[in-house]
C-alpha cells in the first residue's frame, strides 16, 4: 500500500524567505514522487517528479526537491519565495509496478507575506 | 492543443437529481481518471480507465459511474445526487507510465442542495 503525509495544511512565510514544503511518504515498492501547483480556480500542473534517477530534483518556478529514502521523504523548497507562488501544493506518490494509481497528499495552501 | 476539457465549471443540483460530469482530452491518452477534492482531504479517485472500454473503481465509487466508449471521452455520471457528493470533481489524463505526470482539466464545482 501506499500513501503520502503532508505536514502542515497552511504555510505561511514573508516574501524572499525560504519555502519549505514537507512531504513523507509510503511505499512497499520503490516509488515515483511528483509535486503538483495548484493555483485559484484552476487544475494541477506538475512542478517536478522523482523518477529514481537524480535524488536532487529541480522543477519549474525555482522549486526543487530532495529524495531521501532513510527519511522516507520528498521536501519541497525554494530559496526565494514570491508573491505568485501562493497556492496550494500536493504531494503524489506512483508506483513503480502492479497499479495505475496515483495517491495524493492533503495538500498544504502556501501564503506569501508582502 | 486544448488539452483535458471539463464541462461544466460550475452546477447546483437538487438532492436526488442526476447528471453527467463531461471530460474529454485531446493527446490520445489511454489512461483518464476522475478524482474529487474535498477541503482538507486531497483528491480522491473515483474511477479511472486504461482505455476504451476497460474502467475500474477507485477509492470512493459509491454514488458514481463511468464509461468510457473511446479514447477522447470519459464522462461521470452522478445517480441520486446527495449533499455528500458537493465537492470539486477533476478529471486526469496520463500515457499510462507511473513514471509520468498527470494533465488535470480545470475541475467542476459541484453543490447539491
Amino acid at each position: 500500500a501506499q500513501s503520502v503525509t503532508q505536514l502542515g495544511s497552511h504555510v505561511s512565510v514573508s516574501e524572499g524567505a525560504l519555502v519549505l514544503l514537507r512531504c513523507n511518504y509510503s511505499s512497499s515498492v520503490p516509488p515515483y514522487l511528483f509535486w503538483y501547483v495548484q493555483y485559484p480556480n484552476q487544475g494541477l500542473q506538475l512542478l517536478l517528479k522523482y523518477t529514481s534517477a537524480a535524488t536532487l530534483v529541480k522543477g519549474i518556478n525555482g522549486f526543487e526537491a530532495e529524495f531521501k529514502k532513510s527519511e522516507t521523504s520528498f521536501h519541497l523548497t525554494k530559496p526565494s519565495a514570491h508573491m505568485s507562488d501562493a497556492a496550494e501544493y500536493f504531494c503524489a506518490v506512483s508506483a513503480t509496478s502492479g497499479t495505475y494509481k496515483y495517491i495524493f497528499g492533503t495538500g498544504t495552501r502556501l501564503k506569501v507575506l508582502a | 492543443n486544448a488539452g483535458v476539457t471539463q464541462t461544466p465549471k460550475f452546477r447546483i443540483l437538487k438532492i436526488g437529481q442526476s447528471m453527467t460530469l463531461q471530460c474529454t482530452q485531446d493527446m490520445n491518452h489511454n489512461y483518464m481518471y476522475w478524482y474529487r477534492q474535498d477541503p482538507g482531504m486531497g483528491l480522491k479517485l473515483i474511477y479511472y480507465s486504461v482505455g476504451a472500454g476497460i474502467t475500474d473503481k477507485g477509492e470512493v465509487p459509491n454514488g458514481y459511474n463511468v464509461s468510457r466508449s473511446t479514447t477522447e471521452d470519459f464522462p461521470l455520471r452522478l445517480e441520486l445526487a446527495a449533499p455528500s457528493q458537493t465537492s470539486v470533481y477533476f478529471c486526469a489524463s496520463g500515457r499510462g507510465a507511473t513514471n509520468e505526470k498527470l494533465f488535470f482539466g480545470s475541475g467542476t464545482q459541484l453543490s447539491v442542495l
